[in-house]
């Protein structure tokens, strides 16, 4: 069963870029799309975006000029950069997948989760 | 401010049935029936336990159920447990631009 972990700094200054990693163990980053999404403390669930395999990218309309996915196939990672970060994008940040190979319009498999405080 | 709107709570005691709604647009849940819940207990990560309006992940006991109507979508809990207690969040494909919305959550208590 594929099992997801996330990774970074927990911490981030203002205006500084969030900088997050998702290891995929117990399969391969082929053929499936992959996915961030994010919790600010007490409030709910938000979009941030997907990348699928081939490096084909979707992003959240309000968070697109500041977010880039990438993938990194030989570490079976994939990674998300946030720029110019305000205390409005602390959060936990989650990655997730799909349990099939179709578009990613639900996960059935998270992350365990990575709080990232943004302050100075 | 989340893309659907849930209530903030609901409650019901063990053994009763609770039903908790989720009400967007034509754009979103009115539009297809890519609909979907998902449970998180305190500290944990989200649990997908109905996807596509009322279909059921491996393992989801179908005491959960989902339906739709019209821009609303309802999650129901039959035969309550104290361990359903959780916050419960709703989630819609919002079309190619917005792709995928989610509600703001509602927190169950089993009284």
């Amino acid at each position: 069963q594929v099992q997801l972990q996330e990774s970074g700094p927990g911490l981030v200054k203002p205006s500084e870029t969030l900088s997050l990693t998702c290891t995929v163990s117990g399969d391969s980053i082929n053929n499936y799309y992959w996915s961030w999404i994010r919790q600010p403390p007490g409030k709910g669930l938000e979009w941030i975006g997907y990348i699928y395999h081939s490096g084909s990218t979707n992003y959240n309309p309000s968070l697109k000029s500041r977010v880039t996915i990438s993938l990194d196939m030989s570490k079976n990672q994939f990674s998300l950069k946030l720029s110019s970060v305000t205390a409005a994008d602390t959060a936990v940040y989650y990655c997730a997948r799909r349990a099939n190979t179709a578009m990613p319009y639900y996960f059935n498999f998270w992350g365990q989760g990575i709080l990232v405080t943004v302050s100075s | 401010q989340s893309a659907l709107t849930q209530p903030p709570s609901a409650s019901g005691s063990p053994g009763q049935s609770v039903t908790i709604s989720c009400t967007g647009t034509s754009s979103d849940v009115g539009g297809s029936n890519i609909v979907s819940w998902y449970q998180q207990h305190p500290g944990k990560a989200p649990k997908l336990i109905l996807y596509e309006v009322g279909k059921w992940p491996s393992g989801v006991p179908p005491r959960f159920s989902g339906s739709k109507s019209g821009n609303t979508a309802s999650l129901t809990v039959s035969w309550l447990q104290a361990d359903d207690e959780a916050d419960y969040y709703c989630s819609s494909y919002a079309g190619s631009d917005n792709f995928l919305v989610f509600g703001g959550g509602t927190k169950l208590t089993i009284l």
